[in-house]
């Protein structure tokens, strides 16, 4: 499978825990987002990268919050303290850029997180 | 007001009925559109973009309103396996790059 694939499905933990996520983008994307999903909503953007840069990152995204493409290819999305409100769905998508056909980003299976 | 808008439904309709869906965006600037669909406790993935000129693809057809800043969705014939929730995508760049999902559109097709 060469689509994007993200590690763990499930993750359950107990308040103030740290938590990280692994987000594999499709091998030749250069673009790689984070989105946070609660039932009911849309996808709220997090942060994106371009390559290994970091180019934007969401009001949303509290100081516990932290996301790294070290080399480009993968990326980790790291919560530290965890509280309850951070249990959502965490989705990892990527895409090609720039591409005629206009920014598809494709969504990889999502990390869903429980916080006790 | 939200940046991107949509009925949230549920349309329940009937196999083989059609149905539209309508979507508003507040940033004048975006550049970008989609639709998305995501099926219950799964990732979004992409139905179709949607161009100023309007695009079709089998039984769905989208258009983009610029003056009026709104995108719609046309399914035609609707499938039992249409039943999901539909998601608008709004994108822009202009002040940073922002992409705006829509809280969805659930459909219902009954048999």
């Amino acid at each position: 499978d060469t689509g994007v694939s993200q590690d763990p499905r499930h993750k359950i933990t107990k308040r103030g825990q740290n938590v990280t996520f692994r987000c594999d983008p499709i091998s030749e994307h250069n673009r790689l987002y984070w989105y946070r999903q609660t039932l009911g909503q849309g996808p709220e953007f997090l942060t994106y990268f371009q390559n290994e840069a970091q180019l934007e990152k969401s009001r949303l995204l509290s100081d516990r919050f932290s996301a790294e493409r070290p080399k480009g290819s993968f990326s980790t999305l790291e919560i530290q303290r965890t509280e309850q409100g951070d249990s959502a769905m965490y989705l990892c998508a990527s895409s090609l850029w720039p591409s005629g056909t206009g920014e598809t980003q494709y969504f990889g299976p999502g990390t869903r997180l429980l916080v006790l | 007001r939200k940046e991107v808008e949509q009925d949230p439904g549920p349309f329940n309709v009937p196999e083989g009925a059609t149905v539209a869906f309508n979507c508003t965006y507040s940033n004048s600037a975006s550049q970008s559109f989609f639709w998305y669909r995501q099926d219950c406790r799964k990732e979004p993935k992409l139905l179709m973009s949607v161009y100023s000129s309007g695009n079709e693809d089998g039984r769905f057809t989208a258009q983009l309103n610029r003056a009026s800043q709104y995108i719609s969705l046309l399914i035609r014939d609707s499938k039992l396996s249409d039943s999901a929730t539909y998601l608008c995508v709004v994108t822009s760049y202009t002040g940073g790059f922002k992409t705006i999902f829509g809280a969805g559109t659930r459909l219902f097709v009954k048999a």
